[in-house]
């Protein structure tokens, strides 16, 4: 069956970076979009941006333009999220989640990986 | 950018009862409008695809309409394993958005 496992829980310091993997299984790697979502706490959803993982471009949502990079190991079925220079507000939950055809629904999310950021 | 508005923010319901949840676009879409939802704690589960296309294993109770700037999801006998927050989504266009999200409560 298919599935995304991610990476576990975080707990960094300001300034710190971080790197979230997620991992597919069950489906050619390679034959869907994978996007990034974030959920602040008690907040709703917001999309950060995909990486197309056949050619392996990322695009960004303005707002993680910078400090956010989406990557690929194609050969590990893995996309990783990786913050840098982590700030409190970037506290929250990132859920990958797979892109079923280009418009389509995200029809397969990651567990999330709950992420703090604290002094 | 697409802005989706929801519309209630919050809604209470009853168990048993037909209730409509709504997602406007601030363009059109056409039918690249998913909805998804979302209990605490776990992620978000697709419901209904294109607007009104059903999922398998998602109960029947669920079902979707619209198209262009205007969505409607529907549950026909509402029960309490549904209350969640409800989140539309669309697909049309880059970046791809999300609306803020209806939560459905016990009245």
């Amino acid at each position: 069956q298919i599935q995304l496992v991610q990476s576990g829980p975080e707990l960094k310091k300001p300034g710190e970076s971080v790197k979230i993997s997620c991992k597919a299984s069950g489906y050619t790697f390679t034959d869907y979009a994978m996007h990034w979502v974030k959920q602040a706490p008690g907040k709703g959803l917001k999309w950060m941006g995909w990486i197309n993982t056949y050619t392996g471009k990322p695009t960004y949502a303005d707002d993680f333009k910078g400090r956010f990079v989406f990557s690929l190991e194609a050969s590990a079925s893995t996309a990783n999220l990786q913050i840098s220079n982590l700030k409190n507000e970037d506290t929250a939950t990132y859920f990958c989640a797979r892109e079923g055809d280009y418009g389509g629904p995200f029809d397969y999310w990651g567990q999330g990986v709950m992420v703090t950021v604290s002094s | 950018d697409v802005v989706l508005t929801q519309s209630p923010a919050t809604l209470s319901v009853t168990p048993g009862e037909r209730i409509s949840l709504s997602c406007r676009a601030s363009e059109s879409v056409d039918t690249y409008l998913h909805w998804y939802q979302q209990k605490p704690n776990e992620s978000p589960r697709l419901l209904i695809k294109y607007a009104s296309q059903s999922i398998s294993g998602i109960p029947s109770r669920f079902s979707g309409s619209g198209s262009g700037t205007d969505f409607t999801l529907s549950i026909n006998g509402v029960e309490l394993e549904d209350l969640s927050i409800y989140y539309c989504q669309q697909g049309n266009s880059l970046p791809r958005t999300f609306g803020g999200g209806t939560k459905l409560e016990l009245k």
